[in-house]
């Protein structure tokens, strides 16, 4: 079983860019979670979404956005890029079927905004 | 914030058993125990979770208190791919599927 797959691994952008990372979770998930993770604030949640419906929302500027397609894959979208966004960006899938669910992380999306 | 209390970092020795202590005092009778451990720069990677069992899987074992308001978890024979920071995690009450994540614990395997 393929796991969860995110395009591209390495990414280099300029402040004011925009940017869109792309998740695949694994066959039969539908849900997706997507997390920034830094050295100072070390690993948060940005978003879930499932049946391309967002869930739940973390904390962060309306600058962070994403969506979820039919086929459950799901893209991240970044805009007006500030060097404090420069991150490993983590998708998570799961079934979603209940708390007792573990979620599965795919190998990330390293952004650096310079 | 997170729920979770963990050590910033322990040793132990190739081939012994390691075993990481979570706090979490505050932890609600139907949120479940995760673990999680991140190798340098990857992925974080799914470990074990219970409620109030212990479980057991072909990775470590997870031992919980019967107050639940701590756990333990063991990786019996450790090796130097063991080498990583380990998340224990409460998961957030309300259907939320959201990980709060805290610091972890920095594993270090020494030969």
């Amino acid at each position: 079983k393929a796991g969860v797959t995110q395009t591209p691994r390495y990414l280099i952008k300029t402040r004011g860019q925009q940017v869109t990372l792309s998740c695949s979770p694994i066959s039969g998930h539908r849900s997706v979670s997507w997390y920034q993770q830094t050295p100072g604030q070390g690993l948060q949640f940005l978003f879930e979404y499932f049946s391309e419906t967002q869930r739940n929302k973390g904390n962060f500027p309306g600058r962070f956005s994403g969506r979820q397609f039919s086929n459950s894959r799901s893209e991240m979208n970044v805009s007006t890029l500030e060097l404090g966004d420069s991150a490993l960006y983590l998708c998570a899938s799961s079934t979603r079927t209940g708390a007792g669910t573990e979620a599965f992380f795919g190998q990330g999306t390293r952004l650096t905004v310079v | 914030d997170a729920k979770t209390t963990q050590p910033t970092s322990m040793d132990c020795a190739e081939g012994r058993a390691a075993n990481l202590p979570c706090n979490h005092s505050t932890i609600s009778g139907n949120e479940y125990v995760y673990w999680y451990r991140q190798i340098h720069s990857q992925g974080p990677q799914y470990i074990i979770h219970g409620l109030k069992n212990n479980e057991t899987n072909e990775m470590a074992s997870l031992i919980i208190t019967e107050d639940r308001k701590s756990s333990t978890l063991i990786l019996p024979h450790a090796t130097l791919r063991d080498t990583a920071v380990y998340y224990c995690i409460v998961r957030v009450v309300d259907s939320n599927y959201q990980l709060i994540w805290g610091a972890g614990t920095k594993l270090i395997i020494k030969p």
